[in-house]
């Protein structure tokens, strides 16, 4: 299987701050790396997909780059609602499987 | 609007069994491969399941593989998991999710999810 690894597990920062989470796949995945968004108590929610495309109705502050095994969600300028865990999730193989997750938390 | 419902969750012991159920709406479900991912309390989201729009393609994740069956009735626009012989390690929040595509694939995602059907394995 397909082992996925996101870093750091947990950052605290800013309103209005740039901030990258990154995920790594234990071997290639070309560009099919999805992210999704979780707050608490709710369901996930998709926010990029293929990389780099983002989903209808999501902020264009989030941005998806990477290739190969190595990937990057960036959130340009941090919103109060942007606080939540994210995931990312490998497509490449029918074993989809999910990073475990990123904490982000207000400093 | 597109909704997931999921239903059939519960307190059972472990070797025991249970069926969850999803029930889905405003959305052709046929169109759709469907699937289920769990989230054990305080921890992330694990991939279960997932199944074609007409059942013809199935996948499991190994730690499930043997125990549990996905299927779905497209002319009832719902989607099953029937699990067995249940063991404390499968205590979590069951989700239902919609795919973008036919089939699984590669480069498919999973773009609408449900609230979720809690599961508790203990004696």
């Amino acid at each position: 299987d397909i082992q996925m690894t996101q870093s750091p597990s947990s950052l605290s920062e800013s309103v209005g701050d740039r901030v990258t989470i990154t995920c790594r796949a234990s071997q290639s995945i070309s560009s099919h790396l999805n992210w999704y968004q979780q707050k608490p108590g709710k369901a996930p929610k998709l926010l990029i997909y293929a990389a780099s495309s983002l989903q209808s109705g999501v902020p264009s502050r989030f941005s998806g780059s990477g290739s190969g095994t190595d990937f990057t969600l960036t959130i340009s300028s941090l919103q109060p609602e942007d606080f939540a865990t994210y995931y990312c999730q490998q497509s490449y193989s029918t074993l989809y499987t999910f990073g475990q997750g990123t904490k982000l938390e207000i400093k | 609007e597109v909704q997931l419902v999921e239903s059939g969750g519960g307190l059972v012991q472990p070797g025991r069994s249970l069926r969850l159920s999803c029930a889905a709406s405003g959305f052709t479900f046929d169109d759709y491969a469907m699937h289920w991912v769990r989230q054990a309390p305080g921890k992330g989201l694990e991939w279960v399941s997932t199944i074609s729009w007409n059942s013809g393609s199935i996948y499991y994740a190994d730690s499930v593989k043997g125990r549990f069956t996905i299927s779905r009735d497209n002319a009832k626009n719902s989607l099953y998991l029937q699990m067995n012989s249940l063991r404390a390690e499968d205590t979590a929040l069951y989700y239902c999710a919609k795919d973008i595509l036919l089939i699984a694939a590669t480069g498919t995602c999973l773009d609408y999810w449900g609230q979720g059907t809690l599961v508790t394995v203990s004696s």
